[in-house]
């Protein structure tokens, strides 16, 4: 069970989309059918953002979205806003039962 | 609406057993949707999942803690707790408790996180 590979860092200006990417092994990411995404602010727990893969919880702003392509999952995130200056993890449950996390990736808003 | 609350020392000593509770509020533990889980942060670093439980009892662990970990759950005192022996200054961290859907196997509500410092 190793982490997933995310960028260590992104930016973007203000109205402008970012994505952030994660990759891992077919078997950490099940399949690539668990993984979620998550914000953190500064001194602040974590936020669900996106789950399975493309899906957004209640009360998460539409500018938020997830994708899949091959091995790869993606966040993005349109409309930049500098409140959306944060930190971003991916997360998959794997096919051991077990969860595994990402690096995380600094979102720099310009 | 649910809320999870982390409590315990800040401070332990280094080969002593780190103690945590979470507490729940606003819904049961005992619910079948749903497991518990521990997540822990070490400073400026990223997310490290410890393990969690359901409220029979059953548990899952991080490999690479399974050896120092355990997880036990309080139905009546509606509370999960985490125990973590033979701690070192790498166990600094701060320590969340957090909420997992069963179907979904995501962490949907988390807890306020509470620094764990190892130090003598």
């Amino acid at each position: 069970q190793s982490a997933l590979t995310q960028p260590a860092s992104v930016s973007g200006s203000p109205g402008q989309s970012i994505t952030i990417s994660c990759t891992g092994s077919s078997s950490d990411m099940s399949g690539y059918n668990y993984v979620s995404w998550y914000q953190q602010h500064p001194g602040k727990a974590p936020k669900l953002m996106i789950y399975d893969v493309i899906n957004r919880p209640s009360g998460v702003s539409n500018r938020f979205s997830g994708s899949k392509s091959g091995n790869t999952v993606s966040l993005t995130i349109s409309g930049l806003q500098a409140e959306d200056e944060a930190d971003y993890y991916c997360s998959s449950y794997t096919s051991s039962s077990t969860w595994v996390f990402g690096g995380g990736t600094k979102l720099t808003v310009l | 609406q649910v809320q999870l609350q982390e409590s315990g020392p800040g401070l332990v000593k280094p080969s002593q057993t780190l103690s945590l509770t979470c507490s729940v509020s606003g819904g049961s533990i005992s619910s079948n949707d749903y497991y518990w889980g521990w997540i822990r942060q070490h400073p400026g670093k990223g997310l490290e999942w410890i393990g969690y439980i359901y409220y029979s009892g059953s548990t899952y662990y991080n490999p690479s803690l399974k050896s120092r970990v355990i997880i036990s759950v309080d139905t009546s005192k509606n509370q999960f707790s985490l125990k973590l022996s033979s701690v070192t200054a790498a166990d600094t961290a701060v320590y969340y408790c957090a909420r997992v859907t069963v179907i979904h196997w995501y962490f949907d509500l988390w807890g306020r996180g509470t620094l764990v410092t190892v130090s003598s």
